[in-house]
């Protein structure tokens, strides 16, 4: 069974870094079939890409969001990370990590999501 | 971008009732990347139909996805108990790659 599982800071500060991480398990996480993503909904608003990470480094990221964010991963530890720098109050969401199927494109395992607010 | 619009916002329906849930493009999408999810509260979201009409392994029978070029459909012919929940769909394409639909709530009547 896969299972995706979020972590990190409920709470973070005005203008400072959003750093999450995603642990992955029932799975490899160096298979070249699927990438590795990150999406958002903010309250009461969609749900929104924000990028992807392959194993061998193949990376994605929103054109609306590409200059403050970042992803990367682990696959020793079978993790990948997002971090968003310059946070605003726009930046509160539910952010989910999910498991994209290359070829299809669809997102087969999401984690369960979490919520980051940001405020001082 | 392509915008996904989704009708109703949400649905008031009985148990052992059947759901219509649209999906409509702002422009034509290939039916391989149309995809729709299903969220309950607390939940992970789950994959239900991908290539717009091949159900995802444990998708059960009654529901059911169809259309293309700009109009998709996800079905659900007899409402049973776990099937309300919020519904999503999602295309991938041109820039952003992905994008989804506003939700339709499916609730009970």
């Amino acid at each position: 069974q896969v299972q995706l599982q979020e972590s990190g800071p409920g709470l973070v500060k005005p203008s400072e870094t959003l750093s999450l991480t995603c642990s992955v398990s029932g799975a490899s996480v160096n298979n070249d079939n699927y990438y590795w993503s990150w999406i958002r909904q903010p309250p009461g608003k969609g749900l929104e890409w924000i990028a992807y990470i392959s194993s061998s480094g193949s990376i994605n990221y929103n054109p609306s969001l590409k200059s403050r964010v970042t992803t990367s991963v682990d696959t020793s530890k079978k993790q990948f990370s997002l971090n968003l720098k310059s946070v605003t109050a726009a930046d509160t969401a539910v952010y989910y990590c999910a498991r994209l199927r290359v070829g299809w494109y669809y997102f087969d395992y999401w984690g369960q999501g979490t919520l980051v607010t940001v405020s001082s | 971008e392509i915008v996904l619009t989704q009708s109703p916002g949400t649905l008031s329906l009985s148990p052992g009732e059947r759901a219509t849930l649209s999906c409509r493009a702002s422009q034509s999408i290939s039916s391989s990347y149309l995809a729709w999810y299903q969220r309950k509260p607390g939940q992970a979201p789950r994959l239900l139909i991908y290539g717009a009409s091949i159900r995802a392994t444990g998708t059960p029978d009654r529901i059911s996805g169809s259309g293309s070029g700009t109009d998709f459909t996800l079905t659900i012919s007899r409402l049973e108990p776990e099937d309300f929940a919020v519904y999503y769909c999602q295309q991938y394409g041109s820039s952003p790659p992905w994008t989804f639909g506003q939700g339709t709530k499916v609730e009970v009547k």
